[in-house]
């Protein structure tokens, strides 16, 4: 069974500073994708970035990176300067293709807090 | 351009009612997935529909059931509900029903089962 562990229930981060979000997941799965999703209290989720497991190139998107670790099943988001409205839950989710559809899992989220 | 649009965005129900929420997919979005937040857990997979086929069913009893209408917007219906059912509702789109297509998501129902 595949799974994701976020073991941060909480952090914070002071306006500017760099944070990191680790991520942990389980699978025999070949063919994956992993991604990091946040959740604002609109409570609506948003795709931060996405990494593909054949790539070896870890993801970048502006100010928010990932580091993967494919051996260690490992997939930590890192956010550099950090802004008031990175402040919210964000979720590492693993997909994988299943016949004729795919299938998400997410972890239980980190609630990061951007201190002014 | 609309995102993913969802209703009602709040609902009281009692235990044994049955209820039914609505999502609304991007235009030109022909795949709809819907999700189970309970307080404090990440999202968990309850159904995908692309071009008003089932294609995928997550680990939910029988008393969830979906459908995908012919303009693509979908319902999810639950019976019989327990307090166990209280959560936010998530429903997401995606352009089409392969492995790699991006989900946008809509900002949920959030259900309050007494």
């Amino acid at each position: 069974a595949q799974t994701v562990t976020q073991s941060q229930p909480e952090m914070s981060v002071q306006e500017a500073e760099t944070v990191t979000l680790s991520c942990t997941y389980d699978t025999s799965e070949s063919n994956y994708y992993l991604f990091w999703y946040k959740q604002p209290p609109s409570r609506q989720m948003i795709l931060v970035i996405r990494q593909e497991a054949y790539k070896q190139q870890n993801a970048t998107e502006n100010r928010f990176s990932v580091n993967f670790q494919k051996a260690a099943k490992s997939f930590s988001l890192k956010i550099s300067d950090s802004q008031l409205g990175d402040t919210a839950m964000y979720f590492c989710a693993f997909m994988f293709p299943e016949t004729g559809t795919y299938k998400y899992i997410f972890g239980t989220g980190t609630r990061l807090k951007v201190l002014a | 351009d609309a995102g993913v649009t969802q209703s009602p965005t709040h609902l009281i129900k009692t235990r044994g009612q049955h209820v039914t929420l609505r999502c609304s997919p991007i235009s030109g979005h022909k795949s709809v997935s819907w999700y189970q937040q309970v307080l404090g857990q990440g999202p968990q997979f309850i159904f995908q529909y692309y071009e008003k086929e089932e294609r995928g069913r997550g680990n939910f009893p029988d008393r969830f059931s979906a459908r995908q209408f012919p303009n693509y917007s979908s319902e999810l219906n639950v019976n019989a509900l327990l307090l166990g059912d209280s959560a936010l509702y998530l429903c997401a789109s995606s352009p089409l029903g392969g492995a790699v297509s991006k989900l946008f998501f809509g900002s949920g129902t959030q259900l309050s089962v007494l």
